[in-house]
């Protein structure tokens, strides 16, 4: 039982370039979420997602985007990366929604050069 | 809307006890406890709902003060693995949004 998992773990790209951070979980939960964590700031949400096809904007939004087609995959693109994107990336997915537990992913480390 | 946690980091010999805060300026929903050891993923410990209630989980437990908008985690009889960085999230009442605090780094010393 995989869980939930990240993808690429580790990336390191250049500003401007778009990059995708892939997540995918197994558990078929309905919602899902993405975070970032920087020092100092704790995880701030992102985006997240009720359902397939259905997203909505978290805390800090700007310069992210998302798609759900798939209730197990739940991709964030970055369309033009900057340095200040720089973060570690979690997601998490449950099957409540808001205010329920949140299973996390791995992470992936993203540095912006 | 991000709730304030404090202390900012404590240091703890083994055995000894720690009370984390965290308080919110919104009223509150719900106010959720996570763990997160370096270089990890957080993980869930536990989910206070309004009504004041208090949980427990191992010797970490937690209370949530409705009125005051905060809530308290207690680890009692430390244990090195304990260390890590503790979260509490919140979510506000008519407001379906999620804020994690910034977190109390906790070390625990043999």
């Amino acid at each position: 039982d995989a869980g939930i998992t990240q993808s690429p773990r580790y990336k390191i790209t250049e500003t401007g370039r778009q990059v995708t951070l892939m997540c995918h979980q197994t558990w078929s939960h309905s919602y899902m979420f993405w975070y970032r964590q920087d020092l100092g700031h704790g995880l701030r949400l992102i985006y997240y997602s009720a359902a397939a096809d259905i997203t909505d904007k978290g805390e800090v939004p700007d310069g992210y985007v998302v798609s759900r087609s798939k209730t197990e995959n739940f991709p964030l693109t970055l369309e033009s990366a900057t340095r200040s994107q720089t973060s570690v990336y979690f997601c998490a997915s449950n099957p409540g929604g808001i205010g329920y537990e949140q299973y996390f992913g791995p992470g992936t480390r993203l540095t912006v050069t | 809307q991000q709730p304030v946690q404090s202390p900012q980091a404590v240091i703890l010999r083994e055995g000894e006890d720690a009370v984390i805060n965290c308080s919110s300026s919104k009223a509150l929903y719900s106010v959720h406890w996570y763990r997160q050891k370096h270089g990890e993923a957080p993980v869930f410990l536990m989910i206070l709902l309004k009504g004041g209630e208090q949980k427990g989980h191992e010797k970490i437990s937690a209370s949530f003060n409705e009125k005051k908008q905060q809530s308290s985690l207690y680890l009692t009889a430390s244990q090195l693995s304990y260390s890590g960085t503790y979260f509490c999230g919140t979510v506000v009442y008519n407001f379906n949004k999620f804020y994690f605090g910034s977190g109390t780094k906790l070390n625990v010393k043999p």
